[in-house]
């Protein structure tokens, strides 16, 4: 069966700091990733998404970056966080064979202080 | 642009009155609609997608494409159905946007 791992679960770290944020997942291959960040009032807000090694789509300009070294794990970074990234990620995946749900990790609760 | 709107943040219904969690969408394209749920301390959860025009927890959604919404309906609402509910269209290219969500609570 196929799982997500995401880690960790709950991170502080000063601004200035950088991040690493990692996302794995197990029994698929060539999955869609995604990492949103979930903030109250404003919901689920898409970051990036991937179809494939090396192919990141940006949505929102901002302090992170995100890579796909593997086929399965899916990084979310920055080289200096701000305040303002502080919120809650989500890392999820999707199959890309007809129109199946995606699954989503456990959350990382980053806070900048 | 590939866009998800729910109007409302809080909804409160009693305890067997019917519920109606509203979702509009905008997208150029065929779109493919589903609704996601978080109830208390669990992961985000498929609730159903409109593909499969089905009835999960009593739960129903219809695509009205000439408005352009996926409205999430329940004749008696039920004390277990307090949880968030997202709103989510996957376009082009497998982008999977999410709207801004509506936490449902149910009065006993």
């Amino acid at each position: 069966s196929q799982t997500i791992h995401q880690w960790p679960a709950t991170l502080v770290q000063p601004v200035g700091s950088p991040l690493s944020l990692e996302c794995t997942v197990e029994g698929t291959s060539n999955p869609n990733l995604y990492w949103y960040r979930q903030a109250a009032g404003r919901g689920l807000q898409l970051l990036f998404y991937s179809v494939g090694i090396g192919q990141i789509s940006s949505e929102v300009p901002q302090n992170l970056s995100a890579s796909r070294p593997q086929d399965r794990q899916f990084i979310l970074s920055s080289k200096k966080l701000l305040l303002s990234d502080s919120g809650f990620y989500l890392c999820a995946w999707s199959s890309d064979s007809l129109i199946l749900e995606a699954f989503f990790g456990q959350g990382t609760r980053l806070t900048v202080v | 642009a590939q866009r998800v709107t729910q109007p409302e943040k809080l909804l409160s219904v009693f305890k067997g009155a019917p519920v109606e969690l509203k979702c509009n969408y905008s997208y150029s394209g065929s779109p493919e609609l589903f609704w996601y749920v978080q109830y208390s301390r669990q992961r985000l959860q498929l609730l159903l997608r409109h593909i499969s025009r089905e009835s999960i927890k009593g739960f129903t959604a219809d695509l009205n494409k000439g408005e352009t919404s996926f409205h999430l309906k329940k004749p008696f609402a039920q004390e277990e159905d307090s949880a968030m509910y997202y709103c989510a269209l996957k376009g082009g290219a497998q982008k999977l946007v999410f709207g801004q969500g509506t936490r449902l609570t149910i009065n006993p």
